[in-house]
């Protein structure tokens, strides 16, 4: 089993849907968890760090369910300038801090 | 403010050559990174500095070298380039290495033949 699993998609939604991806994670011992959006050819850039107790920035929602080992993000009214790729990251001290980007979720959003 | 700058932005290799990609940070961070992005795999480290003068290896090391030459920069060395190597670097810095969030540098697109 990978260490982060993602559904790569593509989605293709109209303006205005609400989509939700989810991102599986294997090790418990993880602590922080976070949502990158990375534009085509782009760097990756920070979304929204994913607390325990679920957190939202405006049409952006972030889940965790440590029980079941996923992060979740939902995203509300979707916009033309949402289609990108959207990474759940991972982090942990198990031995050594360690990082693991998912391969990402490609989101479409068209007119 | 320019955050994490990386150079070159593209480059063609033959086989066996070398060259360095440079990286600096203008944003105080004690950690730097190396990752390369290749299609429909996530980001894979390859080297890492918690703090000047420290490198670690990440998960995929081979083939590359890197130098923690200060606070500001580190670089990133291929010493005999192969095709396999052909990928997307990214540069990446934070402020911690405890889970902290990473800003990334534009990129290196380097493409070996």
């Amino acid at each position: 089993r990978k260490e982060v699993e993602q559904d790569p998609g593509p989605f293709n939604v109209p303006e205005g849907a609400t989509v939700a991806f989810n991102c599986t994670y294997s090790n418990s011992a993880s602590q922080s968890f976070f949502w990158y959006r990375q534009d085509c050819r782009k760097e990756p850039k920070l979304l929204m760090s994913v607390y325990s107790s679920g957190n939202e920035d405006g049409r952006f929602t972030a889940q965790l369910n440590r029980a079941s080992q996923y992060i979740s993000l939902l995203i509300r009214d979707s916009k033309l300038s949402d289609s990108a790729t959207y990474l759940c990251v991972i982090s942990g001290n198990t031995g050594g801090f360690k990082t693991i980007f998912g391969a990402g979720t490609r989101l479409f959003v068209k007119a | 403010n320019a955050g994490v700058t990386q150079t070159p932005k593209f480059q063609v290799l033959k086989t066996g050559q070398s060259m360095t990609l440079q990286c600096a940070q203008d944003m105080n961070h004690n950690s730097m990174y190396w990752y390369r992005q290749d299609p429909g795999m996530g980001l894979r480290l390859i080297y890492y500095s918690a703090s000047e003068g420290t490198t670690d290896k990440g998960e995929v090391p081979n083939g590359y070298n890197v130098s923690r030459l200060n606070k500001r920069e580190f670089s990133l060395r291929l010493e005999s380039a192969a095709p396999s190597q052909t990928s997307v670097y990214f540069c990446a810095s934070s402020e911690g290495s405890g889970g902290d969030e990473q800003y990334f540098g534009p990129g290196t697109r380097l493409t070996v033949t």
